[in-house]
Parts: C-alpha cells; structure tokens; sequence
C-alpha cells in the first residue's frame, strides 16, 4: 500500500511569514516528488517538483527532499493571502507512472 | 502558454446513462491520465495512456470505463453505466516523459442523479 500523509490543517500564518508544508510517503522506492496547489472547486497546479535529495528554489518556494526519512516539505517564504490554497503533496514510484496524492494541506494567509 | 483542456467543464446525467469526458492534453506531450476527486476527498488515479494504449490503470478502473484517443489531439473517458458513487471532479493531466510532471486540465465535474 503506497501511502502519502499529509497534516490537513487548517493552517494559518500570517502575511509575510513563512509557511511550512510536510508530507511523508511510505513507498522507499518513490523517485519524484511534486507539490501542487489547488483553490477550492479547481484543478491541481503545479507548483514545484523535486527528485534529490536536498533542497530546491523557485522563487518564494523551495521544496525540501530528506528521502531516508521518506518525508519532503515545501516552504513559502513571504506568504501572501493569495497563497490560501489547499496544498496537495504527489508522489511517484519506482513502477509504474501514477501519482500519489496526499489528502492536502489546507493554508490560510491572514493579511 | 500550453495547457490541458476538458469539455464539458459540468455534466448531469441520470443513473445507469452513459457519459463521455473529453479532454485535449497539451500537443507535445505523450502520456495522458485520467483521476477523479469525490468532495472533499483526495486526487485518485484512474488510468494512464500511452502510445495509444492503457499502461496502467488503479482497482477503480473497472469494466464500466474506458479510454480513447480517437484523432491526434483528443484524449476521451467513456463510464459506460454511471453510478452515484461516480459524482465526482475528473481530471485529465498530460506530461512530456514517463517521469515527468504532470498537468492537470480544470476538470469535469459529474454530478449522477
């Protein structure tokens, strides 16, 4: 059973600060890691993805990979209200190319 | 900026009625997916498509679904007797490569009375 957990929150920060997304996997053969976000009654979109170990940067965000601990994290720095989505945490295998989702991490900004 | 596309973006049908989902994933891309998201629960794998035919599909994907690329551009969900349980969002995402990311398209959401 390829599982993917993810705290559902609510969390709320307020604007400006950081936020701090988590998210284990079960599966030790997962291979990609990708971190989506959704507003309510929309499709996922893409936000990062990260496939070493280690830490990624894409502007505001940085997506965390520790793969020993099968756990990766996304940070947004300088949270903004517009950042108040639902945050679904996807990963894949080493067989087969479905996604797995986490059940998502709902965030609220406070401006 | 290339995206997915899905028609319709709301379908209402009646139980045991078949339904048709159609979805245009961006051009370049070679592997094609189907999830589905009830309320208020997680995204779930359906089926994935390549090189025109199946390469995977979940326990959900049973014998009342089917998939299709009937010309160069589309890419169609058939659930051929709609259940209640199948109210749900479905999405269509696409990617370049086998591991690559994938790009969800805005959804249908099906709504079975």
């Amino acid at each position: 059973q390829k599982e993917v957990e993810q705290n559902s929150g609510p969390l709320s920060v307020p604007e400006g600060a950081i936020a701090s997304l988590n998210c284990t996997y079960s599966d030790r053969g997962s291979q990609s890691f990708f971190w989506y976000r959704q507003y309510s009654g929309k499709s996922p979109e893409l936000i990062m993805f990260i496939y070493s170990n280690g830490d990624k940067e894409d502007g505001r965000f940085t997506a965390q990979l520790n793969k020993a601990s099968q756990y990766v994290s996304l940070l947004i720095r300088d949270s903004q209200p517009s950042d108040s989505a639902t945050y679904l945490c996807a990963v894949k295998t080493n067989t087969g190319n479905q996604f797995y989702f986490g059940t998502g991490t709902s965030l609220t900004v406070i401006p | 900026e290339p995206e997915v596309t899905q028609t319709p973006s709301h379908q209402v049908t009646q139980m045991g009625q078949e339904v048709i989902l159609r979805c245009v994933p961006i051009s370049n891309h070679l592997y094609f997916y189907w999830y589905r998201q009830i309320l208020g629960q997680k995204v779930e794998f359906l089926v994935s498509f390549y090189n025109n035919e199946i390469s995977e599909k979940s326990e959900i994907f049973d014998d009342q679904f089917s998939v299709e690329r009937p010309d160069g551009s589309n890419f169609t969900l058939k659930i051929r007797s709609t259940k209640l349980e199948d109210s749900a969002m479905y999405f269509c995402a696409s990617s370049d490569y086998l591991a690559g990311e994938q790009y969800f398209g805005p959804g249908t959401r099906l709504t079975v009375t």
